[in-house]
């Protein structure tokens, strides 16, 4: 089964950009994962899918401020223009017969 | 609308069994997968396991195998997670989530259910 780590803090501010990271275990640098965003208090979102190509497909009415892109078994998450709405919780998931999530990243907006 | 809506707020004691459910609209309930998603208070999300409405199939997570069974009604459009001989360590929020049989992104999700339990 792959496993997801990501660092469990980030900030940034207001109006700059912030690169979250999502690295997969050795020997699952070909999986695909998606990102999900989680506003204090909220329903997980769903954000995109990424392949290990860089190519990801986002949800429905995410903003283009959010982008992907990967480098081996790194999935990258990067936020443009940061808002303060987009302060919260960011899960990566991943799957092979069982669903795997990230243990998240804590994003604070200065 | 595309939507997943579920079921409300549940308090039950240690032992107990709760039964969630969460009603699909705005697409066809055996086109993708259901998944549940446990989400203790302050923790990480973590996946509980998936039916497939079409047949019905499950697939559960190791973690809470013999405890948990996931449900699906197709005449009713929606998908339920009972979790059996509940402990306090059960207090979470549960999500239904959808995602395509190919590609398991969770696309869609609930708003989630809050069980409480306690003596």
């Amino acid at each position: 089964q792959p496993v997801l780590t990501q660092s469990s803090s980030a900030s940034a501010s207001l109006g700059s950009s912030v690169k979250l990271t999502c690295t997969l275990s050795s020997g699952h640098s070909k999986y695909v994962i998606a990102w999900h965003q989680q506003q204090p208090g909220q329903a997980p979102r769903f954000l995109m899918n990424l392949e290990v190509s860089g190519t990801y497909n986002k949800g429905s009415g995410v903003p283009d401020r959010f982008s992907g892109s990967s480098s081996g078994t790194d999935r990258y998450l990067t936020i443009s223009n940061l808002q303060s709405e987009d302060e919260g919780d960011y899960y990566c998931e991943t799957w092979d017969s069982h669903v795997v999530f990230g243990g998240g990243t804590k994003l604070t907006v200065l | 609308e595309v939507q997943l809506v579920q079921s409300g707020a549940e308090v039950k004691k240690p032992g107990d069994t709760v039964k969630i459910s969460c009603k699909i609209s705005g697409y066809t309930f055996s086109d993708y997968y259901m998944h549940w998603v446990q989400q203790a208070p302050g923790k990480g999300l973590e996946w509980m396991g998936l039916i497939d409405p079409k047949d019905g199939e499950t697939i559960y997570a190791k973690k809470f195998q013999g405890r948990v069974t996931i449900s699906a009604d197709t005449s009713l459009n929606t998908a339920y997670m009972e979790l059996s001989s509940l402990r306090s360590e059960d207090t979470a929020i549960y999500y239904c989530a959808r995602s395509s049989s190919a590609d398991w992104s969770l696309d869609l999700w609930g708003r989630g259910t809050l069980v409480t339990v306690s003596s």
